[in-house]
Parts: C-alpha cells; structure tokens; sequence
C-alpha cells in the first residue's frame, strides 16, 4: 500500500527561525494536505494543494506540491511559541471509489522562546 | 458554525466489551471518514460513509463496524474490545466525497482506553 516518509519526526528551534519539513511518497496522490494537531484535539488543515509544483501560502505557512507528485513540502518562517504542536502531511487519490487520506507519521514541532 | 462534534470524549473499557461512538458533521456535510490514531501506528483510515453506504474500508478486522444516518450523523462500533484497541478516535467529515477546498474537517476526538 502507499506510504508516506515524513521527516523529521521531531524539530526543536528557538523562537524566530524558520522550519523546514517534508513528505515523500511511495506513488503519487492527487492532492496533499497539511494539518497541525495540539494536544488532546483533532487536526487541523493548514494548507491544502491540488496540482503538481503548487506552491501555497497561508500567512507565516508556504506549502508546495512536488512536481512528480510524490512530495511535499512546508516551511514555516519565524516562529512562534504558538507554532508548537504536531505537523502531519497527507496524501489523497481522489476518484473511483477511495477518498482515504493517507498520513505521514507527524513531525513534533517545539519552539523554545 | 459548529464543527464537527464527537461524543464521548473519554472511554474507558474493559476487555471483551463492545463500544458505540458518535460523530456529529458540520451542517451540510454528507461525508464521515473514520480514523485511528496510536502513537506507533500513526493515523489510519477505518472507513468512510456517504449517504448512508459505507464507500470504502481500511484494513481494520470485521469488529470495527460503523453506519452513518440520514442526517450524515456517524456512529462506529468495535465489539470484542482489544488493549491494542487503545487509541484516539477521529472523525472528519466534507461537504462530498473527495477533497474540498477546505479539505476534510476533523473532530476532537474520542481518546478509548481498553483495560
């Protein structure tokens, strides 16, 4: 089955840099997704990307769909103690009869102020 | 609006029972997806509903089970219950089938604890 390479699996930075993370893939997908997910809650989109060499901002976030359609990347720039939590990326084949997202192992993100 | 709602939020089981959760969409939404979080396995995908069929399963043994109801409210339900069944219960829900531009909403979660 498809898999996703998540790395890294953890980051500890000081308050202000930028961070880097990405997901390769095993096959290609469709659509990648990028999620934050805090302690004890659900996950939460962050950025969405539907077409190969996308490249997408949300505020502070900057998300890109790799051209072969089997990696993505996020970066974040400077930092916040806020930004701290654990960051997935997901992959989705949309069409026929599997919408399933399949999801990266997470990187823990801490900030240190 | 209301997001996507799950009760319970905590569970405790003991072996061998069975437990039912529930997953409230958001208001308009048709599609519930299913997952389970552990920290070794990460986030897996069980099922997914779509006006009342379930349209796709994981790779999950035949006591997980789920349905979903006319007003797209979702319940799922493992019998048998294993420790390994342990794990944090998440349910995302979309306007339809696929990815939409917001991408699949997920709930809190149910954390179940299997003693």
């Amino acid at each position: 089955g498809q898999q996703l390479n998540q790395s890294p699996q953890s980051m500890f930075i000081q308050e202000g840099e930028d961070v880097s993370m990405n997901c390769t893939s095993s096959s290609i997908f469709n659509t990648w997704l990028w999620y934050k997910q805090d302690p004890g809650e659900g996950p939460v989109l962050l950025i969405a990307l539907y077409k190969a060499g996308e490249l997408t901002s949300n505020g502070r976030l900057t998300a890109q769909f790799g051209i072969t359609r089997k990696d993505s990347f996020l970066n974040i720039s400077a930092s916040i103690p806020s930004d701290v939590g654990i960051y997935f990326c997901a992959g989705q084949n949309s069409g026929g009869s599997n919408y399933k997202l399949t999801f990266g192992k997470g990187t823990l993100l801490t900030v240190n102020p | 609006k209301a997001g996507v709602t799950q009760t319970p939020r905590y569970l405790i089981k003991t072996r061998g029972q069975q437990v039912t959760l529930s997953c409230s969409p958001i208001s308009g939404h048709r599609s519930v997806s299913w997952y389970q979080q552990t920290p070794g396995q990460g986030l897996q995908f069980l099922f997914e509903y779509f006006s009342e069929t379930q349209r796709n399963k994981g790779n999950f043994p035949g006591r997980f089970s789920g349905r979903q109801f006319s007003n797209s409210r979702s319940e799922m339900n493992v019998s048998t219950l294993e420790l390994g069944d342990s794990a944090l219960y998440l349910c995302a829900s979309s306007l339809n089938r696929g990815t939409s531009n917001y991408g699949y909403t997920f709930g809190s979660g149910t954390r179940l604890t299997v003693v």
